[in-house]
């Protein structure tokens, strides 16, 4: 079956740190790969995708490259701030259509940024 | 557009009492689901539906039960709550059932059964 595994938390950076959140994931085919974040109280959005190998994601200065031969998608930044303190989510599909799966999630990474 | 709403945001349950979570999105996706998100596990997939009339279970059904009447909404029925049944609910949708659409989660229901 399909799973993701992901750093645990939390993970604790000063303001202007370079972040890297690993995650490397189990699947059958070729999965659809995301990030999602959630910010304290509120349900999670996406911040970045990624739909074939080789493929990079980014928004808002992040970015992970789906990687096919070392089945990972690390989440990068180069300077992180005080407003990036949330937590965050790898997740995949698989693109097999029908909605069986939905998304697989890994447990979350708590990433605090401390001024 | 309002997005995905559910109601309510807390609830506090008796164990054996039942309720129903509700859910609604306003950008006519096909595709809605519903996860819970538990400390430490991230979110398991519990009920989806690829379409009004069509549901089906994931990974999590037990306990649980949904339908599908209209586009908008996806309601989500406890039978008979048990503390198990204690978690953040979150309901999803999406333009359709590829697994390379996005989904965009409402803000989440949190249930404590006692």
């Amino acid at each position: 079956g399909n799973s993701v595994t992901q750093m645990e938390g939390p993970v604790t950076l000063s303001e202007e740190a370079f972040l890297t959140i690993n995650c490397t994931y189990t699947a059958t085919g070729y999965p659809s790969l995301f990030w999602y974040v959630q910010y304290p109280g509120e349900g999670l959005q996406l911040l970045l995708k990624a739909t074939k190998a080789d493929d990079k994601g980014s928004n808002k200065g992040f970015e992970a490259t789906y990687r096919k031969e070392t089945t990972s998608f690390h989440l990068e930044k180069g300077s992180v701030q005080v407003s990036d303190s949330a937590v965050y989510f790898c997740a995949l599909s698989n693109n097999r259509g029908g909605g069986a799966d939905g998304l697989t999630f890994g447990k979350g990474t708590h990433l605090i940024i401390q001024p | 557009n309002a997005g995905v709403t559910q109601t309510p945001k807390f609830q506090v349950l008796k164990t054996g009492q039942s309720m129903t979570l509700q859910c609604a999105q306003d950008m006519n996706h096909e595709y809605m689901s519903w996860y819970r998100q538990d400390p430490g596990m991230g979110l398991r997939l519990i009920h989806y539906s690829v379409g009004a009339g069509i549901t089906d279970q994931g990974e999590v059904p037990n306990g649980y039960n949904v339908s599908r009447s209209t586009t908008e909404d996806f309601p989500l029925r406890l039978l008979s709550a048990a503390p198990s049944q204690t978690s953040v609910y979150f309901c999803a949708s999406s333009k359709g059932t590829r697994g390379s659409y996005e989904q965009y989660f409402g803000p989440g229901t949190r249930l404590t059964v006692t």
